[in-house]
């Protein structure tokens, strides 16, 4: 049940573009996006709801496929700040008393001068 | 605010020793979750609770595990007896779910127990 992310690891030189993506056995109800950097908690990015996307901050954005049970965010103009690991996180259930909630495999992105 | 407060920060333990750690989640927020990450396994929900009720242990990894809410502004984890691979970063988050969906999860700074 936990979602695939791709790649596993990507290496970008500041100002290049990047994707990630997420994908999914389950229906999704809501696709969260995390960042975490070594030795840190993840820290949420943004997220998308069912029916729609969100854009998040910055150069940061990401799209929601219900169909196809994916998203994928993306990361234009890529700073060293983007540097870390990004994790999806799906909702893939949602009950009167919570949701099941995963994390995806997670994508290692380093961005070097 | 506070965010999520995790204690201790970093715990070093016998194989068989018992170890408690701690998390006091955001105030208002009525969902926390418990979560394990490793190198091999990253990121592993271990069990959640909304409004205090466990609603899926299911990432529980063995009865040596064990976790308690028994009010808003606290929660514990407890492993015992500990083994060495145990060893990982424990990680509390807290959330604020509404009708209108899944809140975003607020990650505390997490544990790293070492288990010699």
């Amino acid at each position: 049940q936990q979602p695939v992310q791709s790649p596993q690891a990507v290496i970008l030189r500041e100002g290049e573009d990047a994707v990630i993506n997420c994908s999914s056995s389950k229906a999704l109800y809501s696709v969260h996006w995390y960042r975490q950097k070594h030795g840190e908690a993840p820290v949420f990015l943004m997220i998308l709801l069912k029916g729609g996307e969100q854009k998040g901050h910055e150069k940061i954005s990401a799209s929601f496929n219900e169909k196809k049970q994916q998203s994928s965010l993306y990361l234009t103009a890529s700073q060293l700040s983007y540097s870390g690991t990004y994790f999806c996180g799906t909702d893939v259930s949602m009950t009167n008393t919570g949701n099941q909630f995963y994390f995806g495999t997670g994508t290692s992105l380093t961005v070097i001068p | 605010d506070a965010g999520v407060i995790q204690s201790p920060r970093h715990e070093v333990t016998e194989m068989g020793q018992e170890v408690t750690l701690r998390c006091k989640p955001i105030s208002g927020h009525n969902s926390l979750f418990w979560y394990r990450q490793t190198m091999m396994r990253g990121l592993e929900l271990l069990i959640y609770f909304n409004n205090n009720v466990p609603i899926d242990d299911s990432g529980m990894p063995e009865d040596r595990f064990s976790a308690k809410m028994p009010n808003a502004s606290f929660s514990t984890l407890k492993i015992q007896p500990s083994e060495p691979r145990d060893s990982a970063v424990y990680f509390c988050a807290s959330s604020r779910i509404t009708s209108g969906g899944p809140g975003t999860q607020y990650f505390g700074p997490g544990t790293r127990l070492l288990v010699l």
